[in-house]
Order: C-alpha cells, then structure tokens, then sequence
C-alpha cells in the first residue's frame, strides 16, 4: 500500500547548522510525483518542490536541496545554513498514477526548531 | 491574484448542528480537494471532484458530504458533527499533474 514515512518527528537546530529531513515512501507504481510542502507557524501550507519518478536528478534552490533516490524510495531534504525563518512544520507527500494523481498521501511531518 | 479561499478560518459549534464551510478557487483548476490535519497523521483526503458534478471519497469519508455544482466552489458539508471531526481543514486545487495549490485552513472545534 502507497505510504510516506516521516520517522523525524521533531528537530531542533540552532541557526547557522545544515540540517536534513528525511522522507521514506512506498508505492506500486512506476510513475508518480513526490512533493515538500512547509507549513510555517502561521498554518497555511507552502509548496516547495515537485518531483516525477522519472527524475532522479537532485534539485538546488537557494539554501534548500532534494536527494531523490529510487533505490532507497528517499526524497530527502537538506537546509544549508538554518535560519530562524526555516522554523516551520515540513511533510512530504506521494501522488500516484494508479490514483489519478488524485490524492496527496502526506506523511505525518517533521517539526523544525531553529533557534538563535 | 491566483488563491484558494475558506471561510470561516475558525469555527466552534456543538454537537449535531448542521455547517458548512466554503472553498473557492479562481486559477479555473478541474480538481479539487479537501483534507483534515490532525496531529501525526499528517494531511489525509475526505473528498474530491475532478470536475462539475464529479465527486468520489477519500481516505476519510464517514460524516461529510461536498458538492461540486460550480467549477469554483467545493464546499465541505458537515450534516451532524461530532467531536472527533475537532480537526483543521483544508480545500486544495489544482490542474493536471501539477502541484495542489491549499486555502489557508479552517479550525474547526466540536464541543
């Protein structure tokens, strides 16, 4: 069954420090999209990053990168240099083929502290 | 601007009064979705309509209802709400592959 593993359940950093969340999925199917949203908070969901299966290629965003490697079924993600801003709550969710990309599967959510 | 609006953003009612709470999105999007956040469970889907007059459950269903009459509405109808549907909610959109665009949420308190 389709699933997103967030097994962080709460980090706490001190500014300045890299830290990396992780994001474990499983599905059946070949094609389907992974995706990072931050939730900061003020509570509203902020979209980060979309990824389809057939793009291991890792992404670079200013502080923010992605490690997206199928052998392991990881979408990992890594803030360089923290700051305070980054304090947010961040999930990572599965959309499928099969399901007609019709649904997210979100994990539970890793709770970033970054503190001064 | 391009955005997913909910209103209320917060709501306490009691037991068994029926609500609604509204979403509505301006970007033309086919789909639509809502969800409820509750903690460490993440985000999990009640509904969704890929189009006017097209709706199928979600993962959690049981005690809501939505209609889809409008491209642009898909409000979220709560007919007798209990306790357990204490959560936060929100409608999301999007078109084709790409990713879900969410309204800011709705606290809903079931007392």
């Amino acid at each position: 069954a389709q699933k997103v593993t967030q097994a962080q359940t709460e980090i706490s950093v001190v500014e300045k420090e890299d830290v990396t969340l992780d994001c474990v999925y499983e599905t059946r199917d070949t094609t389907y999209y992974l995706f990072w949203y931050k939730q900061p908070p003020s509570g509203e969901l902020v979209f980060l990053i979309r990824r389809n299966s057939f793009d291991e290629q890792n992404e670079i965003s200013g502080r923010y990168s992605w490690n997206f490697q199928k052998s392991t079924s990881s979408f990992n993600f890594t803030i360089t240099a923290s700051q305070v801003v980054d304090s947010a709550v961040y999930f990572c969710a599965l959309s499928e083929w099969g399901g007609g990309y019709n649904k997210l599967i979100f994990g539970a959510g890793t709770r970033l502290a970054v503190h001064p | 601007e391009a955005q997913v609006t909910q209103n209320p953003r917060y709501l306490i009612t009691v037991t068994g009064k029926k609500l609604t709470v509204t979403c509505s999105q301006n970007m033309n999007h086919e789909y639509m979705s809502w969800y409820r956040q509750d903690p460490g469970l993440g985000l999990r889907q009640i509904y969704y309509s890929m189009n006017v007059e097209v709706t199928d459950k979600g993962d959690v269903p049981e005690g809501y209802k939505v209609s889809r009459k409008e491209k642009r509405n898909f409000p979220l109808i709560l007919e007798s709400p209990s306790p357990n549907q204490t959560s936060l909610y929100f409608c999301a959109s999007r078109t084709g592959v790409n990713e879900q665009f969410f309204g800011p949420g709705t606290r809903l308190t079931v007392l």
